[in-house]
């Protein structure tokens, strides 16, 4: 069956510091990756989107790979703050998404 | 656009009870997605529509739950009867998916069901 994981539950680092958030996949061939930020008692919200066909893609302080062969993303936040602090999901698909369990990531000041 | 509205935002009823959700989508968007979120399952994806039209409800878990989608600016769930594991929050989403393509889905503010 399908299979979504990402490296951790819960995720600390300091300020200033790169995160590295990680979505592997199982017994799926995606056409895009996307990956959110959820607050506490609110929707996700999207932040990036990569296809199959892409490496790479950046925004802002934000970096995603996308690597098929591994089956897996990684998702950077490079300088991070504390207003960073949320749990981030991973969803793949092709017209659908199914979602990771998400990462909670908190950087200390 | 004031985005993906969902009502009621809270809902407490009892087991056996109708309970019913409502979404309306962004304007513009043709597709729609229940998902329902809970601590142990995380985000799952209950059915999800296109142009109004009922796509994939694989996710739907029992007889008990469904979705109908009337005109585009209007969704609802319905759980018949309820019971007390079907606590959880509930999204809406909706996206503009361009033909055999996937674009970024905009979240409502869910809906957070408690079932005694």
């Amino acid at each position: 069956s399908q299979k979504i994981e990402q490296n951790s539950e819960a995720l600390n680092i300091q300020e200033g510091k790169t995160a590295t958030l990680t979505c592997n996949y199982t017994n799926y061939s995606p056409a895009y990756l996307q990956w959110y930020r959820q607050d506490p008692g609110r929707g996700p919200v999207f932040l990036l989107l990569i296809r199959e066909n892409e490496k790479e893609k950046r925004k802002e302080r934000l970096k995603v790979t996308f690597d098929t062969t591994l089956k897996q993303s990684l998702f950077h936040i490079t300088a991070s703050q504390p207003a960073d602090s949320a749990t981030y999901l991973c969803a793949l698909g092709r017209n659908d998404m199914r979602f990771g369990a998400g990462t909670r990531l908190t950087v200390k000041p | 656009d004031a985005g993906v509205i969902q009502s009621p935002r809270h809902e407490v009823t009892e087991m056996g009870q109708e309970v019913t959700l409502r979404c309306k989508p962004i304007s513009g968007h043709n597709s729609l997605f229940w998902y329902r979120q809970t601590m142990m399952r995380g985000l799952e994806l209950l059915i999800y529509f296109n142009n109004n039209v009922p796509i994939d409800d694989s996710g739907m878990p029992e007889d008990r739950f469904s979705a109908k989608m009337p005109n585009a600016s209007f969704s609802t769930l319905k759980i018949q009867p309820s019971e007390p594991r079907d606590s959880a929050v509930y999204f809406c989403a909706s996206s503009l998916v361009p033909a055999g393509g996937n674009n970024e889905q905009f979240f409502g503010p869910g809906t957070r069901l408690t079932v005694l």
